[in-house]
């Protein structure tokens, strides 16, 4: 089936530092991504939508210059969270959808919990 | 715009029992449903999809979920759970058509599964 890759799974640094988070569909292309944010015991909000080619739309409330989208490829997306605070601590999901008809399903990676001390 | 409903923030059931774990939804166009599950410190998992024609859809591991219109529920279902069902559940619905719309998620669901 398919399959997203997110790296790293886990970070831990400094405040002010900025942070990378990859985002791969490996085994099919993917025009479109889904960047979640997900904190303790809450659900997936959803961040922004990264269009292979194009700028991401970003959600009401998300901060298009804090989180930088980038999706170069048809199978990477990166977000980047510039200048990291506490307050940015909280596990972030990616998600693809394979391409095609509307009705495919998301696949969703691993997850990356960011920690900012 | 669309909206899911997961009354239940925590489920406690104990192990062989069935359970029933409750999503209702709100849209005024036709949707896609989905359930799918989390393991802690994990991504999320499909579990199961509504798309279209029977109204009854089940999953690999015994779970099942029934769509119902005329309720707009999609109730996901298991007759016996074990130990390992313990997770996050997120029931999901999305509008027909369009490759960027988007996937709403209800606050989801802890199972948690007692010997």
């Amino acid at each position: 089936g398919a399959v997203v890759s997110q790296h790293p799974s886990r970070v831990i640094c400094k405040s002010g530092t900025s942070v990378k988070i990859e985002c791969r569909s490996l085994d099919f292309q993917a025009t479109t991504m889904f960047w979640y944010r997900q904190f303790p015991k809450q659900s997936l909000m959803l961040m922004a939508t990264s269009n292979e080619g194009s700028k991401a739309t970003y959600e009401q409330g998300v901060e298009k210059d804090k989180f930088l989208i980038n999706h170069a490829s048809l199978t990477l997306s990166t977000l980047t969270v510039t200048s990291a605070h506490p307050e940015d601590s909280s596990f972030y999901i990616c998600s693809a959808r394979v391409p095609g008809n509307s009705n495919q399903p998301q696949h969703f990676g691993d997850g990356t919990r960011l920690s900012i001390l | 715009a669309q909206s899911v409903t997961q009354l239940d923030s925590q489920v406690p059931v104990f192990e062989e029992a069935p359970v029933e774990l409750r999503c209702n939804y709100s849209s005024s166009v036709s949707v896609y449903l989905f359930w799918y599950v989390q393991y802690p410190n994990q991504g999320l998992q499909l579990l199961l999809k509504y798309l279209s024609g029977s109204t009854l859809v089940k999953s690999i591991n015994g779970f099942e979920a029934e769509f119902n219109k005329s309720q707009t529920s999609f109730h996901l279902r298991k007759p016996s759970v074990h130990i390992s069902d313990t997770a996050e559940y997120f029931c999901a619905v999305r509008n027909y058509g369009g490759a960027t719309n988007k996937l709403i998620f209800g606050t989801g669901t802890l199972l948690a599964v007692q010997p």
